[in-house]
């Protein structure tokens, strides 16, 4: 088990930057999980695929936004046009159906100066 | 309203002293609960889960929790807390048995633990 890999661990950009995240699920993982977490705070859900299908997004995430899993393994996260307010840890987390919880990456640290 | 509670937002406890980190939830249905674990800089990993049975759960790492339906609790427990416990700690609270309902956790602000040696 090589558990859910986030690539990378961390980023600095410059605000009006794009940038692009990476998450490898657990491969037998057909769910697939996106979460913000910013200090002192729980993760707060984004986005959520079942296989290839993006089934659900958060109202907290606005167009400059937009996450995809072309082939049911692994996802990305883009951001486009960066704020200051878009610097957090972002993480991945996969799970199968059923009564399964979820199983996180180690995250991505934006920062946006 | 649905919510979460940890009423602690940080602990000092001594090595080989005994822990509690309490959680109360507010949930309008049958809850699935969870205690998740985050060191610094990592990502969160699952201590316990409950979703019916024995209300007493056994976790990795020598942690256990027990549900009280009463009193709408969660709480975490050691024995013994090791060093290599000091960390940040979430409780979670969702419902049904399909896992897409992780969509829908609803998590406490977290109990940061601190050990001394």
């Amino acid at each position: 088990d090589t558990g859910v890999s986030q690539d990378p661990r961390h980023k600095i950009t410059k605000r009006g930057q794009n940038v692009t995240f990476r998450c490898d699920p657990i491969s037998e993982h057909n769910r697939l999980y996106w979460y913000r977490q910013t200090l002192g705070q729980g993760p707060e859900f984004l986005t959520y695929f079942q296989n290839e299908a993006q089934l659900e997004k958060s109202r907290l995430l606005s167009d400059r936004f937009s996450a995809e899993r072309p082939k049911g393994s692994f996802s990305t996260l883009e951001i486009q046009r960066t704020e200051q307010g878009d610097s957090a840890m972002y993480l991945c987390a996969s799970s199968l159906e059923g009564e399964s919880p979820l199983h996180f990456g180690n995250g991505t640290r934006l920062t946006v100066t | 309203a649905q919510s979460v509670t940890q009423p602690d937002i940080h602990i000092t406890v001594s090595e080989g002293a005994s822990l509690e980190l309490r959680c109360n939830y507010s949930y309008g249905a049958t809850p699935y609960l969870f205690w998740y674990v985050q060191s610094p800089g990592q990502g969160l990993q699952l201590l316990l889960k409950y979703f019916s049975g024995d209300t007493l759960v056994q976790g990795i790492k020598g942690f256990e929790a027990e549900f009280k339906r009463s009193q709408s609790s969660f709480n975490l427990r050691k024995p013994s807390v090791h060093w290599s416990d000091a960390a940040e700690y979430f409780c979670a609270v969702g419902g049904g048995k399909d896992a897409g309902n992780n969509r829908k956790l609803i998590w406490g602000l977290g109990t940061s633990l601190a050990v001394n040696p």
